[in-house]
């Protein structure tokens, strides 16, 4: 089956620790993104990658990293320097061209700093 | 900047109680409309893309309309398991990345 994968479910990390959260896609899509959900917010673009080796910063890159080495991965470090890790991330892949820009989401890393 | 916004926060109906969602949006340039569902604890599941003004598109229970401010998304006779919180997203067309609202949470009661 195709689709995105995010591992683990859920991750716990005491403060001042990086972490780095997962995400694969056999979908053979070009573009991955990830986001990042508040309770009762809406999806925050964290970074996303329109092609292999090249990556941009969304509306709130401090304190995250991401590298694009293969099409198929697009990890995510939340890095000591996040002010407020906790959260529910999600991770997705589109087409990115004409006429499927629609984007498909991952089951999500729920991400819990103590 | 693109801005959207979702109304109401909140919806309550009872089964067969039809309704509809509001996503207002600005964008210099529209390239499309998303709809998504998400259920608690999960990731966003597609429903829609919408073009331009004017266009329709159904799926089961789900109708989605769009015009050159908003979108709707009309539940018609909903039941128990199109709970969720709804979402809508738009993508500007000199950009592949979206702006999401806050969403729309819909209970639908037996």
């Amino acid at each position: 089956d195709g689709g995105i994968t995010q591992s683990p479910k859920y991750l716990f990390r005491k403060e001042g620790q990086n972490v780095t959260l997962s995400c694969e896609q056999n979908l053979n899509h070009d573009a991955m993104y990830w986001y990042r959900q508040d309770p009762g917010q809406g999806l925050r673009l964290i970074y996303y990658s329109q092609i292999v080796n090249d990556f941009q910063k969304g509306d709130i890159a401090e304190g995250y990293s991401v590298s694009r080495e293969k099409k198929e991965s697009f990890p995510l470090t939340v890095t000591s320097a996040q002010k407020n890790p906790t959260a529910f991330y999600l991770c997705a892949s589109s087409i990115g061209t004409p006429p499927d820009y629609e984007q498909y989401f991952g089951p999500g890393t729920r991400l819990t700093v103590t | 900047e693109d801005q959207v916004t979702q109304s109401p926060e909140a919806l309550r109906l009872q089964e067969g109680e039809s309704s509809s969602l509001n996503c207002s949006y600005t964008v210099s340039g529209l390239r499309g409309l998303f709809w998504y569902r998400q259920d608690p604890g999960k990731g966003p599941e597609f429903l829609f893309t919408l073009y331009s003004a004017g266009e329709e598109k159904e799926k089961e229970r789900l109708k989605a309309t769009l015009t050159k401010k908003e979108s709707f998304l009309h539940i018609t006779a909903p039941k128990p398991e199109d709970s969720a919180t709804y979402l809508c997203a738009v993508q500007e067309t000199s950009g592949s990345r979206l702006t999401f609202g806050e969403g729309t949470q819909l209970t639908v009661n037996p």
